[in-house]
């Protein structure tokens, strides 16, 4: 069964910095892109970023671009979120995915709070 | 960036009902689509990709349809374990946007 964990949220104040992880058991973790997902909570979804299988190429949201960086480590099992010059805008529940063909988003963590907030 | 607009933002059924929620793309994204759904307190989950294909496990009531700007998600019956909110997603071009939802309670 394919289980994906978030950890890492925090409070943090404005212009600081977080890193998430999202450890990932029961699939082959290297063969698959994985996604991040924003959601404020009791808000719609907003797509983070991609970092395809082998971890040579990602993708960001122009919101996130520049001070974000995905990144994989696959003896570890494990993606991760480097967060920098955080903003209040930042805030909300990060979710990991992990794809399946298409890069469509087939499983889903619990999610990892972050709140952005002097 | 693709917007895409969902409509309705807001649906009131009955249990039986047929319900139809479509998601129009400000661009074409062939059939790059898919529609997921969140249940009160949880993550989402994947319904359908590809605009038609249903996810393994996934009721056969759901079922989707449409190319380039214009897709629809139908649900045949409305089950009371249906409530929750639907978004689609593109997969056409990078970023891959959302819709902004669709909220979905029994009457």
């Amino acid at each position: 069964e394919v289980q994906l964990v978030e950890s890492g949220g925090a409070v943090v104040q404005p212009g600081g910095s977080l890193r998430l992880s999202c450890a990932a058991t029961g699939f082959n973790f290297g063969g698959y892109a994985m996604h991040w997902v924003r959601q404020v909570p009791g808000k719609g979804l907003e797509w983070v970023s991609l970092i395809s299988w082998d971890g040579t190429v990602t993708y960001y949201a122009g919101s996130v671009e520049g001070r974000f960086t995905i990144s994989r480590d696959d003896s570890k099992n494990s993606l991760y979120l480097q967060m920098n010059s955080l903003r209040t805008d930042d805030s909300g529940l990060f979710y990991c995915g992990k794809e399946r063909t298409g890069h469509y988003i087939e499983s889903w963590g619990q999610g990892t709070l972050v709140t952005v907030s002097s | 960036d693709i917007q895409l607009t969902q409509s309705p933002s807001f649906v009131s059924a009955s249990v039986g009902d047929r319900v139809t929620i479509t998601c129009r793309a400000s661009q074409g994204v062939n059939t790059h689509l898919a529609w997921y759904h969140q249940k009160p307190g949880k993550a989402p989950g994947l319904l359908i990709y590809s605009t038609s294909t249903l996810q393994s496990g996934v009721p056969s009531r759901f079922s989707g349809s449409g190319f380039g700007t214009e897709f629809t998600l139908t649900i045949s019956s409305l089950q009371f374990e249906d409530i929750g909110t639907y978004y689609c997603q593109q997969f056409n071009y990078y970023p891959f946007t959302f819709g902004q939802g669709t909220q979905l309670e029994i009457k």
